[in-house]
C-alpha cells in the first residue's frame, strides 16, 4: 500500500483565497483524522470521520472551515477564506480502528499570505 | 486538557548514549502509543503498549508501561544521529473521541 496520500504537499496563497487540501487514506482503514500543528499549539485533532461519516468536528477552529469525505478513499478539507493564522503543517491520518495506530500522511505545508 | 504529557521537552545526547523519555497522563487507558516525527515529516507510529502489559521491546526501542503511576517511558539504546527526531505519547482513552497526544520532546543525537 502507498500509505496515506495527500496533495497538494506545498500551497502558498494570499489571504481571503480559498484553500483545498486533499486526502487519500491507506485502504481498508475506517477512520480517517485531519490534525493541524503549529509551533505554538502543537498537535491538533481538527475533525475526524469514521466510516465516511464525521463524527467529532469539536476541533474545526471556525465556520470558516469544512471538512468533507464523500467515499471511503477521498477527504477533503477546505478554508473559506483563509487568513495568515492559518498557516501551518496540516496532516491527514488514517486508522482501522478508533484507538489503534494511526498512520500518517506527509502533510500539507500551507502559507497563507 | 492534555492526556499526555511528554518529558523532558527537549534533550540532547551523544551518539552511543541512551535516550530516555517520559510520558504522564491523567486518566485510565486502553493503550499508549508512542510516534516519532522528522522534520518536516508526518508522524510515524514506532509502539503500541496495552494497559495489561507492562513492558514491549522493538529493536532499540523499549517502553515501560505503569499504570498505577500512570507514566510510560521510551527508551532508545545506543542513539545514532539518526534518531534526532520529536517523540511523541499518544494516549487512547475510553473517555476521549479519539487517541490524544502530548506535545512531544526534541532529541538532539550528535555524532
Amino acid at each position: 500500500d502507498a500509505g496515506v496520500i495527500q496533495s497538494p504537499r506545498h500551497e502558498v496563497t494570499e489571504m481571503g483565497q480559498e484553500v483545498t487540501l486533499r486526502c487519500k487514506p491507506i485502504s481498508g482503514h475506517d477512520y480517517l483524522f485531519w490534525y493541524r500543528q503549529t509551533m505554538m499549539r502543537g498537535l491538533e485533532l481538527l475533525i475526524y470521520f469514521n466510516n465516511n461519516v464525521p463524527i467529532d468536528d469539536s476541533g474545526m477552529p471556525e465556520d470558516r472551515f469544512s471538512a468533507k469525505m464523500p467515499n471511503a478513499s477521498f477527504s477533503t478539507l477546505k478554508i473559506q477564506p483563509s487568513e495568515p493564522r492559518d498557516s501551518a503543517v496540516y496532516f491527514c491520518a488514517s486508522s482501522r480502528d478508533r484507538g489503534e495506530t494511526q498512520y500518517f500522511g506527509p502533510g500539507t505545508r500551507l502559507l497563507v499570505l | 486538557s492534555q492526556q499526555g504529557e511528554e518529558d523532558p521537552q527537549a534533550l540532547s545526547i551523544q551518539e552511543g548514549e541512551n535516550a530516555t523519555m517520559n510520558c504522564s497522563y491523567k486518566t485510565s487507558i486502553n493503550n499508549l502509543q508512542w510516534y516519532r516525527q522528522n522534520s518536516g515529516r508526518g508522524l510515524v507510529h514506532l509502539i503500541l503498549i496495552r494497559s495489561n502489559e507492562r513492558e514491549k521491546h522493538s529493536g532499540r526501542l523499549r517502553v515501560t508501561l505503569d499504570t498505577s503511576k500512570k507514566s510510560s517511558s521510551l527508551l532508545i539504546t545506543a542513539s545514532r544521529a539518526a534518531d534526532t527526531a520529536s517523540y511523541f505519547c499518544a494516549t487512547d482513552n475510553s473517555g476521549y473521541s479519539t487517541l490524544t497526544f502530548g506535545k512531544g520532546t526534541m532529541l538532539l543525537v550528535s555524532p
